[in-house]
């Protein structure tokens, strides 16, 4: 069982738009603006899309954004193109010892 | 260009042994900290291990202290993980990543990770 809570899949038309949402506690998403998430294509490397709750990369489109609620993070993709059909991970620093949690993961269709 | 390029992963018996290595390139390898991922089949994933630029701090997941060590070679631009003791819950694909994150004069907290390498699979099985 992951630290974070995800739900496991999610789906959207080309165009319009979907949240994924990432669910914690006050020790790690709630404690801390220190949330990311992570676009992993199977294969391939998996891709920093969002850190610090809501920050772009250079290079990652303004069509992903985050943002973050108490203990419940959220990422969201707006005009979805088939190329974001893919798995997405949310992670949260979690305190001592470096400590960072990841979300179980969920899998984003386009239908 | 940064370019993380794991290797060293393969089927290993129960109590065993397997080195991971990953070769950087195109950053400064010896100012960043570096981190280890990873991922089991069908499973979200979990983050294993961070070490500072210079090797001289370390952090572990619980489920891998005493058994697994991260080290560095910066004169290689290289990571390592030493996994020893090795139990079928080690089986996963094993990412190096670079970490970021906030840093004082004294500590550093790394909490995300900006380039990662494709990953490569260890298998613990008899």
């Amino acid at each position: 069982q992951s630290a974070l809570t995800q739900p496991p899949s999610a789906s959207g038309s080309p165009g319009q738009s979907v949240t994924i949402s990432c669910t914690g506690t006050s020790s790690d998403v709630g404690g801390y603006n220190f949330v990311s998430w992570y676009q992993l294509h199977p294969g391939k490397a998996p891709k920093l899309i969002i850190y610090e709750v809501s920050k772009r990369p250079s290079g990652v489109p303004d069509r992903f954004s985050g943002s973050k609620s108490g203990n419940t993070a959220s990422l969201t993709v707006s005009g979805l193109q088939a190329e974001d059909e893919t798995d997405y991970y949310c992670s949260s620093y979690a305190g001592s010892n470096n400590l960072v949690v990841f979300g179980g993961g969920t899998k984003l269709t386009v239908l | 260009e940064v370019q993380l390029v794991e290797s060293g992963g393969g089927l290993v018996q129960p109590g065993g042994s397997l080195r991971l290595s990953c070769v950087a390139s195109g950053f400064g390898f010896s100012t960043y900290w570096m981190t280890w991922v990873r991922q089991a089949p069908g499973k979200g994933l979990e983050w294993v291990a961070n070490i500072k630029q210079d090797g001289s701090e370390k952090y572990y997941v619980d489920s891998v202290k005493g058994r697994f060590t991260s080290s560095k070679d910066n004169a290689k631009n290289s990571l390592y993980l030493q996994m020893n003791s090795l139990r079928a819950e080690d089986t996963a694909v094993y990412y190096c990543a670079r970490g970021r994150g906030y840093c004082t004069s004294t500590t550093c907290q790394i909490y995300y990770f900006d380039y990662w390498g494709q990953g490569t699979l260890v298998t613990v099985s008899s």
